[in-house]
């Protein structure tokens, strides 16, 4: 059973801001929001992960809504290197990261 | 220091051949897994290690298939009598997993079954 619902694909403007949704309706108090990226022909990168708080690093924020229904991910200025397949996760400290289908998302010149 | 290492990075092996793949993890991370990816699939889950606790094999997809991890560090994935459609990339990760903490993927293994 999926925990979390993406959209399959997405396309961004290379430099603007790519907003990545995914639903989480089902999500558990001690369950954290993960977000992964595969490149082509890459393993996985962690990107980042957040439990209520919003979450921003060097690669992305994350915005998680009050209720954690619901997340969104965004890279603030895309490059073309950004193109890949994202995954959003719920899963708890202890969890074994099951992925779904993800966004594929692609960034156009 | 170094990443998550797999090898081989490639393997071709005759459809009934047993194989071995090996995955060495960051030093220090007490959480193993390993997925397969088929062509243009996503990653599929197989199997995870915490520390001393069993293992959680529930994604394994046959008997021919088993995991060990010796020491709580090194892992090696067996598939018995390998079939056409376990060609497929294994990716091994590893994580610290203390209180929401990210898994590092190695490269991967690229098994192909002839």
């Amino acid at each position: 059973d999926a925990k979390t619902t993406q959209p399959p694909s997405m396309d961004c403007a290379e430099g603007r801001a790519a907003n990545l949704p995914c639903n989480h309706s089902t999500i558990s108090g001690n369950e954290y929001v993960y977000w992964y990226r595969q490149i082509h022909s890459q393993g996985p990168q962690y990107i980042i992960h957040g439990l209520k708080n919003n979450e921003t690093n060097e690669m992305a924020s994350l915005i998680i809504t009050e209720d954690r229904k619901s997340s969104t991910l965004i890279l603030p200025h895309a490059t073309l290197r950004d193109t890949a397949v994202y995954y959003c996760i719920v899963d708890t400290s202890w969890g074994k990261l099951q992925f779904g289908a993800g966004t594929q998302v692609v960034v156009t010149p | 220091g170094a990443g998550v290492s797999q090898s081989p990075s490639n393997k071709v092996t005759e459809k009934g051949k047993d194989v071995e793949l090996r995955c060495d993890p960051i030093s220090g991370h007490t959480a193993l897994y390993w997925y397969r990816q088929s062509l243009g699939q996503g990653l599929e889950f197989l199997i995870y290690f915490q520390g001393n606790s069993a293992p959680d094999k529930s994604g394994l997809p046959s008997d021919r298939f088993s995991a060990e991890r010796t020491g709580g560090s090194v892992s090696t994935l067996t598939i018995q009598r390998t079939q056409q459609e376990d060609s497929a990339v294994y990716l091994c990760a590893s994580s610290p997993r203390q209180g929401g903490t990210e898994a590092f993927f190695g490269q991967g293994t690229r098994l192909t079954v002839v």
